[in-house]
């Protein structure tokens, strides 16, 4: 069973829209979760953090965390052609290091 | 704060040939990773320093790949024979020992031909 899973997509919103971003993990005991984004042939940047469940925002992002569910999500409101992408869901399991998913492939149509 | 540097950033070598990235960290961040994605994949960890030790090594690190750190300042990755299935971006990151994020630097290339 893989750590982090992620709908590879690709995700395609219209400019201007919502995009929901999905990730679900298998340890219950992950402690932090990470959002980053990826342009083609780039490393990945950080978007945001999320430690507690309940919404988080930031600017046009907000990241979402269900831990009983063990869920999170991304929602990029406005959505901008710049936002298309590959974003990553990391996960913190109290290790040292993140689990990435694979990462879901954004599409914001002009 | 010149973020995290790797060198070189692009490599193309023979199958069997060695090669070795280097990647100087954030100053003053002790902690500092290799990671390796190939395409279509989220970056897969490799390995973790705090300081100059090497605290962990993931099953994906074979015998042909070492990793140094010597004065817990830049660190080196050699690929010992390298195969093709090494051709991948190779990406180190670093992290504050007081702090929550990861942040990586622009990868280093590796095309195995």
């Amino acid at each position: 069973q893989k750590e982090v899973e992620q709908n590879s997509g690709p995700l395609s919103v219209p400019e201007g829209a919502i995009a929901s971003l999905n990730c679900t993990y298998s340890d219950r005991g992950s402690q932090s979760f990470f959002w980053y984004r990826q342009y083609s042939g780039k490393s990945p940047e950080l978007i945001m953090f999320i430690y507690s469940n309940g919404d988080k925002e930031d600017g046009r992002f907000t990241a979402q965390l269900n831990k009983a569910s063990q869920y999170v999500s991304l929602l990029i409101r406005d959505s901008q052609p710049s936002d298309s992408a590959t974003y990553l869901c990391a996960v913190n399991t109290g290790a040292n290091n993140l689990f990435f998913g694979t990462g879901t492939r954004l599409t914001v149509i002009p | 704060d010149t973020g995290v540097s790797q060198d070189p950033r692009h490599k193309i070598t023979k199958r069997g040939q060695n090669v070795t990235f280097r990647c100087d960290p954030i100053s003053e961040h002790n902690r500092l990773y290799w990671y390796r994605q190939t395409l279509g994949q989220g970056p897969e960890f490799l390995t973790y320093f705090q300081n100059e030790a090497q605290l962990e090594k993931s099953r994906l690190l074979s015998d042909r790949f070492s990793a140094e750190r010597p004065k817990g300042s830049f660190s080196t990755l050699e690929i010992q024979r390298t195969e093709q299935g090494d051709s991948a971006m190779y990406l180190c990151a670093s992290k504050a020992e007081s702090g929550n994020t990861i942040y990586f630097g622009e990868g280093s290339w590796l095309t195995v031909v």
